[in-house]
């Protein structure tokens, strides 16, 4: 029931990459900015990415975000098992005239 | 160290009027920004409310409008969220945050406050 699609899990071995998707419209995604968060167990969500491709203050520069059509990518190098949360995208939706997320994501390193 | 803390009961009744308070500390908000809320059913995604400036315009999630509203106070350097009509479908940890632009149609929220847990139930 999500206007963006996110896979609902993702996982990979210590060291590794993963990417996470976040798939949308030509009224979101495909014409405004995409930000990603990064969500702890029990914890208040965290921006990691912002106008699709910018790290916040303080994020490391092994996780990167991309946007190419409807779609945006979130890739995460060299993994450690602090990085096993949940990850959300959200944009603006002009035709809905409202701020959307995914379903988000739940990232476990193995 | 800017902060951002929200405050209101764990319970409402069916029915009944949910209002929650966020206060910010370490920064004026009538500086700037805007200031939003934005919801987690439990187990579930994020569900963005609405968004305030000091100014008072306000933006409101379509589907939450009819019976929502947020405002700046009651005291300095608060801003609420009411929503009326509550259902066990409004049970959700309900979070305050700082909402940030770069141009149109570019946001995102870069301060959130810990989170806090309201039960609709009778």
């Amino acid at each position: 029931q999500f206007v963006l699609t996110q896979p609902p899990s993702v996982s990979a071995a210590p060291g590794q990459k993963v990417t996470i998707s976040c798939s949308g419209s030509a009224s979101n995604i495909g014409k405004n900015y995409v930000s990603w968060y990064q969500q702890l167990p029990g914890t208040a969500p965290k921006l990691l990415i912002y106008d699709n491709d910018k790290r916040f203050s303080g994020i490391p520069d092994r996780i990167s975000g991309s946007k190419s059509g409807t779609s945006a990518t979130l890739d995460i190098t060299g993994l450690q098992t602090g990085d096993e949360a949940v990850y959300h995208c959200g944009v603006w939706d002009s035709s809905l005239s409202t701020l959307v997320f995914g379903g988000g994501t739940t990232l476990t390193v193995l | 160290q800017v902060q951002l803390q929200e405050s209101g009961p764990g319970l409402v009744r069916p029915s009944e009027t949910l209002s929650l308070t966020c206060t910010v500390s370490g920064y004026d908000i009538n500086s700037g920004y805007f200031w939003a809320w934005i919801r987690q059913p439990p187990g579930k995604g994020l569900e963005w409310i609405g968004s305030i400036s000091h100014t008072g315009t306000n933006y409101f999630n379509p589907s939450l409008r009819t019976r929502g509203s947020v405002s700046v106070g009651p005291s300095k350097n608060e801003f609420s969220l009411s929503l009326r009509s509550v259902s066990a479908a409004d049970t959700a940890v309900y979070y305050c945050a700082r909402r940030q632009r770069s141009g149109s149609f570019s946001y995102w929220f870069d301060l959130w406050g810990q989170g806090t847990l309201v039960t609709v139930s009778s």
